[in-house]
This record gives C-alpha cells, sequence and structure tokens, in this order.
C-alpha cells in the first residue's frame, strides 16, 4: 500500500519570499509522485511529475520538487512567491504497474501576503 | 482541443437518494478515473474506466458504480445516498491507462442533505 504525508495543512509566504512545500511517502515499489495545483473551484492541473528519470524535476509557473530516495521525500520549492501561487498544492503517489491510479496526500494550502 | 467537462456544476440531494455524474473526457483519452474529494482532503481514487471497461477501483463500497461510453464518456452512479457522500467530484481524462498525464474537470459538487 502507498500513502503520501503533506507536512502543514496550511503556509503563509511574503510575495517574493521562498515556497517551500513538504511531501513525503510510502511505497512498496519504485513510485511515480506528482505536484498538482487546485485554485478555487477549479479541478486540479499537474504542475510536475517524476517518473524515474532526472531527480530534479522543474515544472510550470517557476516551481521544481527533488526526489530523494533515501529520505522518501518529494518537495515542492519556488525560489520567489508570486500573489498567483495562492492555491491548494497536492503531492501525489502512483505505483508505475498501477499507471495513472493516484494516492493524494491532504494538501497544503498556500496563503500569499504581500 | 476541448477539456474535460462535468455536468452539473453543483447538485443537491437527500439522504437515500440515488445520484448520477457525467464526464466528457478530453479528445483523444480512451481512460477516465473518478475521484472523490471531501472538503479539507485530498482526492480519493474511486475508480477508472478504460475502453469501457473498469481498469481499477479504490475502497468505495458497491453502491458506487460507473459507466463508461463508446465515446469515451463516463457516468458515476451513486445509491442510498449518505451525509458523509458530500463532496467534491472529480473526474479525469488520460490518453490510455498507463499515461501518468491526468486532465481533471472543475468537478461536481454534491450536497446530501
Amino acid at each position: 500500500a502507498q500513502s503520501v504525508t503533506q507536512l502543514g495543512s496550511h503556509v503563509s509566504v511574503s510575495e517574493g519570499a521562498l515556497v517551500l512545500l513538504r511531501c513525503n511517502y510510502s511505497s512498496s515499489v519504485p513510485p511515480y509522485l506528482f505536484w498538482y495545483v487546485q485554485y478555487p473551484n477549479q479541478g486540479l492541473q499537474l504542475l510536475l511529475k517524476y517518473t524515474s528519470a532526472a531527480t530534479l524535476v522543474k515544472g510550470i509557473n517557476g516551481f521544481e520538487a527533488e526526489f530523494k530516495k533515501s529520505e522518501t521525500s518529494f518537495h515542492l520549492t519556488k525560489p520567489s512567491a508570486h500573489m498567483s501561487d495562492a492555491a491548494e498544492y497536492f503531492c501525489a503517489v502512483s505505483e508505475q504497474a498501477a499507471g495513472n491510479k493516484l494516492t493524494f496526500g491532504g494538501g497544503t494550502r498556500v496563503l500569499v501576503k504581500p | 482541443e476541448t477539456g474535460v467537462t462535468q455536468s452539473p456544476t453543483h447538485l443537491i440531494k437527500t439522504r437515500g437518494q440515488q445520484v448520477t455524474l457525467r464526464c466528457s473526457s478530453q479528445s483523444g483519452h480512451n481512460t477516465v478515473s473518478w475521484y472523490q474529494q471531501a472538503l479539507g482532503q485530498g482526492p480519493q481514487f474511486i475508480f477508472q474506466y478504460y475502453r469501457e471497461e473498469e481498469n481499477g477501483r479504490g475502497n468505495f463500497p458497491p453502491r458506487f458504480s460507473g459507466l463508461q461510453f463508446p465515446n469515451y464518456s463516463s457516468e458515476l452512479n451513486v445509491n442510498a445516498l449518505e451525509l458523509d457522500d458530500s463532496a467534491l467530484y472529480l473526474c479525469a481524462s488520460s490518453r490510455d491507462r498507463s499515461n501518468e498525464k491526468l486532465f481533471f474537470g472543475s468537478g461536481t459538487q454534491l450536497s446530501v442533505l
């Protein structure tokens, strides 16, 4: 069985500051890992994905994440927060054999202060 | 290229009733997955349909059922609604069952009173 833990249900950052969202996973087999963003009243949009290629993954909107197998982590970062980054962010995992059936974490809501 | 569309956007039902939610997949996609997102939680996988057949199911009771049609659109049916079924129901389509890129619709907000 696989699971995802996102540390911190809410994160508040100042505009221009570093955004760091933490994600730890458990999986008995090599996983695929994802970060999705959800804006109010919208569905989920893929930010980036790790599928066993480069461990540092660059995504859209200036976000990136690093896969660390030894730490079973896949933390999401952005060097400089923008007001438009205010949203909820979800980390997700799937087993490679399971294709695209995702297990999501509980989400982290990001508030950006001017 | 049209995206994933879901209908209706909002729905109010009473306990014990039945509900049908609909999803049109993105053009060229043959796989549809359904997720339930309760308030303040992450989405939970309900089931997936690939070429009109169920291709995996999460930990949901049999009163949650689905269909996929020849045009790859899909329905989610929930019988004997319970208060805890109140949630945002998300549909996601993908090019095939192994392709890791999911495209999500905006969801149907179901309230059970």
